[in-house]
């Protein structure tokens, strides 16, 4: 079975530029993650869905952020305008509902020049 | 409110020796416990769970943890490192009545010296 999928692996851009991140859960799951990794904070929840409805966005660090899940299968991160301290690495993740484990995709590696 | 605490940001151990990473959680209700392993570059891979079953949980790559209530800790360990198991090692926790949402330690890095 394939895993979580996100796309693109790299992103580098200039500062003030737009940055879309894009995640395609495992078949079948009804809750997805994202999250941010840096050296300085670890690993931060940003938000997330279940059922395609956002429950938790309290993590999102700013107005900046927004993420958008249309259907079972897609969801988009989207920074604008993008600022040098948003470089990180985020993660998507996905999992079904009640006990089970949460799966991570590869992530994406940011960088804000 | 869900918390979990990982003891050592930094563990090094030598090939062939035990290794034991420490996690302290707290929970108000039944906790769900899981350990996940990074490797460079890499997303999080689940190592293994506890979900109100038997305390002793074993994992993949022949890891294993203990829930102790009393001790409110979720240790894992391994009987010998080897040289595959340097990674980022991270201790979560989630509630049992809203599992969906899940709360990882800071992480520990584990080396292992030839």
């Amino acid at each position: 079975d394939a895993g979580v999928i996100q796309s693109p692996r790299h992103e580098v851009t200039e500062m003030g530029q737009e940055v879309t991140l894009r995640c395609k859960p495992i078949s079948g799951h009804n809750s997805l993650f994202w999250y941010r990794q840096t050296m300085m904070r670890g690993l931060e929840l940003l938000i997330y869905f279940n059922n395609n409805v956002p429950i938790d966005d309290s993590g999102m660090p700013e107005d900046r952020f927004s993420a958008k899940m249309p259907n079972a299968s897609f969801s988009t991160l989207k920074i604008q305008p993008s600022e040098p301290r948003d470089s990180a690495v985020y993660f998507c993740a996905s999992s079904q509902a009640g006990d089970q484990p949460q799966h991570f995709g590869d992530g994406t590696r940011l960088s804000i020049l | 409110a869900q918390s979990v605490t990982q003891l050592g940001s930094h563990v090094s151990v030598s090939e062939g020796a035990l290794v034991l990473l420490r996690c302290n959680y707290s929970s108000s209700v039944p906790p769900y416990l899981f350990w996940y392993v990074q490797y460079p570059n890499q997303g999080l891979q689940l190592l293994l769970k506890y979900t109100s079953a038997a305390t002793l949980v074993k994992g993949i790559n022949g890891f294993e943890a203990e829930f102790k209530k009393s001790e409110t800790s979720f240790h894992l360990t391994k009987p010998s490192a080897h040289m595959s198991d340097a990674a980022e090692y991270f201790c979560a926790v989630s509630a049992y009545s809203s599992a969906s949402k899940i709360i990882f330690g800071s992480g520990t890095r584990l080396s292992i010296r030839p």
